[in-house]
């Protein structure tokens, strides 16, 4: 799997858009964008994916750039909830293959 | 959507003790399960990787007979902590996808403490 870079913290006001940064110049062509987020004391919480288009769900918007190579993790209206590591993770779209998860940034949204 | 369930959420107990971790997957059917095992202010590190029908396969550094995994239908894998030790205290969790086009669900850990 291709590594993925993310600030270590981040801080975001509540109400705000948090927008956060993934670097994976390394990803391959097959290979997709998977966000997740892990909320103190819980299992991780699956947000979005994609693979070159932007996607949008409930959760958050997905920003991938035209070369692939970096993404933005978009949460519009953020609140204190949350609050919690997020984490990019680059793999081959196959639920057969584990997810590597790397050490995440820290989003503390802020009252 | 896809709910992955863990049970115990918790457990402490003394040293030598096996425990044993259920993962279910409730609303769909998982040929593959993961584990994983976290300890405190560190990322999830992959342990093993969980097999309906055949033996699981084990990431380097985990023993396979001190973590016993078995994945008996397409709906339930347990671990289990054989002689469970002070070291052993961590936070595992699970994770499974139905098909390949589905994004992996993650159960919500169980914290082992062991005396």
């Amino acid at each position: 799997d291709a590594k993925t870079t993310q600030p270590t913290s981040m801080d975001c006001a509540e109400g705000r858009a948090a927008n956060l940064p993934c670097n994976h110049s390394t990803i391959s062509g097959n290979e997709y964008v998977y966000w997740y987020r892990q909320i103190h004391s819980q299992g991780p919480q699956y947000i979005i994916h994609g693979l070159k288009n932007n996607e949008t769900n409930e959760m958050a918007s997905l920003i991938i750039t035209e070369d692939r190579k970096s993404s933005t993790l978009i949460l519009p209206h953020a609140t204190l909830r949350d609050t919690a590591v997020y984490y990019c993770i680059v793999r081959g779209y196959s639920g057969n293959t584990p997810l590597v998860f790397g050490k995440g940034t820290r989003l503390s949204v802020i009252a | 959507g896809a709910v992955v369930s863990q049970h115990p959420s918790r457990v402490i107990c003394k040293s030598g003790t096996s425990v044993k971790i259920e993962c279910r997957s409730l609303d769909f059917q998982a040929t593959t399960m993961f584990w994983y095992r976290q300890f405190p202010k560190q990322s999830l590190m992959l342990m093993a990787t969980s097999n309906e029908g055949s033996k699981a396969t084990y990431e380097q550094g985990v023993e396979k007979d001190k973590f016993l995994i078995n994945h008996a239908s397409l709906t339930l894998s347990t671990l289990t902590v054989t002689s469970a030790h002070p070291e052993d205290s961590s936070f595992y969790i699970c994770s499974a996808a139905g098909t390949k086009n589905q994004p992996q669900h993650f159960g919500d850990g169980t914290r082992l403490s062991i005396l």
